[in-house]
């Protein structure tokens, strides 16, 4: 298992502007995700970042709107650049569990831009 | 391309009936199939996973989910639901498609009543 934090918990931002989003795992992990959750629906994948590479994103998504950090094998970062208030979401950080497939998800950043 | 449909939006059931959330899935070779649990302001919790052998998987919780090929189906069961299992349920189907990655149903709310 994996247990996962992620920081702001919840953040309130005015339109134009940007949030970096932090991700932090307790063990090295190869993969991590982030997806996008807006409100009342499923979630949504942005991008795979694996460490020592370029991430690789969705369709609908693109590195100068979301771009990824992935430093090290326990830590990651997103930002939401250029808010605008369709990019109110709770955002989600995950990684895969070895070779099982199975995710561990942190608690999510709700992000309210007004 | 690979889909997962969760045909009901939301579900009510009384505490102490049966519950049975609908999964059907669309994907060309033997599935990775997860159920996942997000519990009101929580983060995404996993029930349960196949990936071969046994049809019938047993979960956390009292859940299990039933694997039929025929049917392209992974309903989730339980034979009787306790107040907090109030959450929204996700089903997922793992693919690998250049890479391996999650894709989610739409997500079934489920109330339970007193």
């Amino acid at each position: 298992s994996a247990v996962i934090s992620q920081k702001p918990s919840r953040d309130i931002c005015q339109r134009g502007t940007s949030l970096t989003i932090q991700c932090q795992v307790d063990s090295q992990v190869t993969m991590m995700f982030w997806y996008r959750q807006q409100p009342g629906q499923s979630l949504t994948l942005i991008a795979t970042a694996n460490q020592g590479s370029e991430a690789t994103y969705e369709s609908g998504f693109v590195i100068d709107k979301f771009p990824i950090s992935r430093p090290n094998l326990t830590f990651s970062t997103l930002t939401v650049s250029n808010m605008s208030p369709e990019d109110s979401s709770i955002y989600l950080c995950s990684v895969e569990a070895g070779r099982s497939y199975e995710q561990y998800f942190g608690p999510g950043t709700r992000l309210t831009v007004t | 391309a690979q889909s997962v449909t969760q045909p009901d939006i939301h579900i009510t059931v009384s505490e102490g009936a049966s519950l049975e959330l609908r999964c059907n899935y669309s994907y060309g070779a033997t599935p990775y199939l997860f159920w996942y649990v997000q519990s009101p302001g929580q983060g995404l919790q996993l029930l349960l996973k196949y990936f071969s052998g046994d049809t019938l998987v047993q979960g956390i919780k009292g859940f299990e989910a039933e694997f039929k090929r025929s049917q392209s189906s992974f309903n989730l069961r339980k034979p009787s639901v306790h107040w907090s299992d109030a959450a929204e349920y996700f089903c997922a189907v793992g693919a690998h498609t250049g890479g391996f990655k999650t894709i989610f149903g739409a997500g079934t709310r489920l109330f339970v009543k007193a």
